[in-house]
């Protein structure tokens, strides 16, 4: 199993282009998400899945947008890029089993400066 | 809302010292309690987890007890090494499928 996979790994934009983060995982799991990592912040919640044609906001979700055909995959699309948006970027899934008990596995990580 | 607090780092301890990073948490339910570790420049890796009061994870050497009555979930290892020098993160996980993570705490361990 190759896991949780992200691409790219860098990525520099200038404000107001859009590009699209990519994730896939081959565990089968049903959850997915993703995250923002920053100094001093912590990781926070962008967009979460339960599962194929599910979606939901995180703690920060404005500026990004996502979508879920597949289990396999899920994308992060930034519209239109802002400074702001400098971060470091992890995709995790995890099996959406009983009692929420379901450890997380992370990809590599996409790290993004926007210029 | 749910959230998770982490003492501020940065720590640096000698090898072979006590550590303990606190972390407390506030949620609605009966959320599971994570520990995940940051080695440099690599992902998150979940270290420890429990599921419910008073059970205890442990790995590598790492323990941590959930606590309901403090709403705790404090990471305790009782030596160090230089190879546990790394960012740990304490998280919950709702009962409607959220993973909420605390700021992180940088661990600088010397020889």
């Amino acid at each position: 199993n190759a896991g949780v996979t992200q691409t790219p790994k860098f990525q520099v934009l200038k404000t107001g282009q859009s590009m699209t983060l990519q994730c896939a995982q081959d565990m089968n799991h049903e959850y997915m998400s993703w995250y923002r990592q920053d100094p001093g912040m912590g990781l926070r919640l962008i967009h979460y899945s339960v599962g194929a044609g599910i979606t939901d906001q995180g703690e920060v979700p404005n500026g990004y947008n996502v979508s879920r055909s597949t289990t396999e995959d899920f994308p992060l699309r930034l519209l239109s890029a802002a400074p702001s948006q400098t971060s470091v970027y992890f995709c995790a899934s995890s099996y959406a089993g009983l009692a929420g008990a379901d450890t997380q596995y992370f990809g590599p990580g996409t790290r993004l400066t926007v210029l | 809302g749910d959230s998770v607090t982490q003492m501020e780092g940065p720590v640096t301890l000698s090898e072979e010292a006590f550590l303990t990073i606190n972390c407390t948490y506030t949620a609605t339910g009966y959320p599971s309690l994570f520990w995940y570790v940051q080695y440099p420049g690599e992902g998150l890796q979940l270290l420890l987890k429990a599921t419910k009061a008073d059970d205890k994870g442990s790995n590598k050497g790492f323990e941590a007890t959930y606590r309901k009555e403090t709403t705790s979930f404090h990471l305790e290892k009782g030596s160090v090494q230089v190879s546990d020098s790394a960012v740990y993160f304490c998280a919950l996980k709702t009962s409607y499928d959220k993973v909420i993570f605390g700021p992180g705490t940088s661990l600088s361990v010397i020889p």
